[in-house]
């Protein structure tokens, strides 16, 4: 059926260090996968998304791989910043819409 | 800076009453999904249409939730009646014709069922 599993559920993480959240996808006819943050008591804000035709794309701190074979795709953030705990979602697009993972809470401690 | 808006942001009720919530699209976009977040269940879709026609509802409980869209700018989510389980934020999102991917999402009326 139609799933996205992301791991880990929870992360914590010094500031100034790394953070890496994974998901793997079903549908291999996906070719859309955004990564959204989520502040608490707020809407999700896209952050960054990638395309199936490439295998990854960066914005200053953040880059997303994705790997079409194993049908996994990761987010990772540099130098973490107190101001990037949040909670964050990767998604997979199925015929038309997108196809949620169950997030992860990530913590940046000062 | 365009924005898809909800209203009401925050709704309490009592069990059994009726409640609907509002959706305003950004301008121009032709597709609208509704969306429930709960701590257990993450985000949950419930409903999509695109050009105001319902392609998928499968995710929403038939016999007490329904969506419409009675014009392009207004999308409505309707439970009757309410349950305490149906407490919850209901997140609406839109997304541009044309093939595009990207969607963006409304604040969210945050529901409590009493």
């Amino acid at each position: 059926g139609e799933n996205v599993e992301q791991h880990p559920s929870t992360l914590s993480v010094q500031e100034g260090d790394s953070a890496v959240i994974k998901c793997t996808y079903s549908d291999s006819a996906s070719n859309y996968f955004p990564w959204y943050k989520q502040e608490l008591g707020k809407r999700p804000q896209l952050i960054i998304d990638i395309r199936s035709n490439v295998g990854e794309k960066k914005d200053q701190r953040i880059a997303v791989t994705l790997n079409k074979t194993a049908k996994h795709f990761s987010l990772h953030i540099t130098e973490t910043q107190p101001e990037d705990s949040a909670v964050y979602f990767c998604a997979a697009s199925m015929r038309g819409k997108l196809i949620f993972g169950q997030g992860t809470e990530l913590s940046v401690k000062p | 800076d365009a924005r898809v808006t909800q209203t009401p942001r925050h709704k309490v009720t009592e069990m059994g009453q009726e409640v609907t919530m509002r959706c305003q699209p950004i301008l121009g976009h032709n597709t609208v999904f509704w969306y429930r977040q709960t701590m257990m269940q993450g985000l949950e879709l419930l409903a999509y249409f695109r050009n105001r026609a319902p392609l998928d509802d499968s995710g929403m409980p038939k016999d007490r939730f329904s969506a419409e869209m009675p014009d392009a700018t207004l999308a409505t989510l309707k439970i009757q009646p309410s349950e305490p389980r149906d407490s919850a934020v209901y997140f609406c999102a839109s997304r541009a014709s044309g093939g595009a991917d990207t969607q963006y999402f409304g604040p969210g009326t945050r529901l409590t069922v009493l």
